[in-house]
């Protein structure tokens, strides 16, 4: 199993600029979330999904939206980046509520 | 936002030297969660903790879920220099759809 896998690894965006993070498990894992995490700090839910179809805010969503069309995969969408976005993107998976396991994330640069 | 409180926020040791860390919260959760997360890299799980009062071993590591459900401790044994990084809590709220909230990090510098 690859488990949690992450592209890209890097990116400089330009402010206005849009992206989609990729992100896709191989564990059959109901449950995906993305967190971002900024220097010196935790990391903070933006969204999760229980299932496909299925997704819902976490803490920190705006400027951010999902989707979860298949079990395998939630990518995350950027429309208008902002210099506020900076930070490093992970994204998680996990069979049912508790252990969550990570990708290795998504390093944003917005200028 | 709900917090935990993990300290110390940085610790400067001597290899083969003891190590303990914790994290508080005025919050109950029903689960704790302690990852190792190194530079460019991803969290990675090291113990979950599902019942108060449960003690739980990795290795060198081990990890208590409080009494009272609203703290933890990680303490980690005659540290290597392989241990250096960022270790983190993370708790889940009963009722939540799974979502982890967590500590801001204790890093740990090992000097060989």
């Amino acid at each position: 199993n690859a488990g949690v896998t992450q592209t890209p690894k890097f990116r400089i965006l330009k402010i206005g600029q849009s992206m989609t993070l990729q992100c896709t498990q191989d564990m059959n894992h109901n449950y995906m979330y993305w967190y971002r995490q900024d220097p010196g700090m935790g990391l903070k839910l933006i969204y999760y999904s229980v299932g496909a179809g299925i997704t819902d805010k976490g803490e920190v969503p705006n400027g951010y939206n999902v989707s979860r069309s298949t079990t395998e995969d939630f990518p995350l969408r950027l429309e208008l980046a902002a210099p506020s976005q900076t930070s490093v993107y992970f994204c998680a998976s996990s069979y049912t509520l508790g252990e969550q396991y990570f990708g290795p994330g998504t390093r944003l640069t917005v200028t | 936002g709900q917090q935990l409180n993990q300290s110390p926020q940085s610790m400067f040791i001597q290899e083969g030297e003891d190590v303990s860390m914790n994290c508080t919260s005025s919050s109950i959760f029903n689960t704790w969660l302690w990852y190792k997360q190194e530079p460019g890299e991803g969290p990675v799980l090291l113990i979950a903790l599902y019942k108060a009062g449960e003690l739980t071993s990795n290795g060198r590591l081990t990890a208590q879920f409080g009494i009272t459900r609203k703290d933890s401790f990680l303490n980690i044994s005659a540290s290597i220099p392989s241990d250096v990084g960022i270790y983190f809590c993370a708790g889940q709220l009963g009722g939540s759809q799974g979502n982890l909230i967590f500590g801001k990090g204790t890093k740990l510098s090992v000097k060989p």
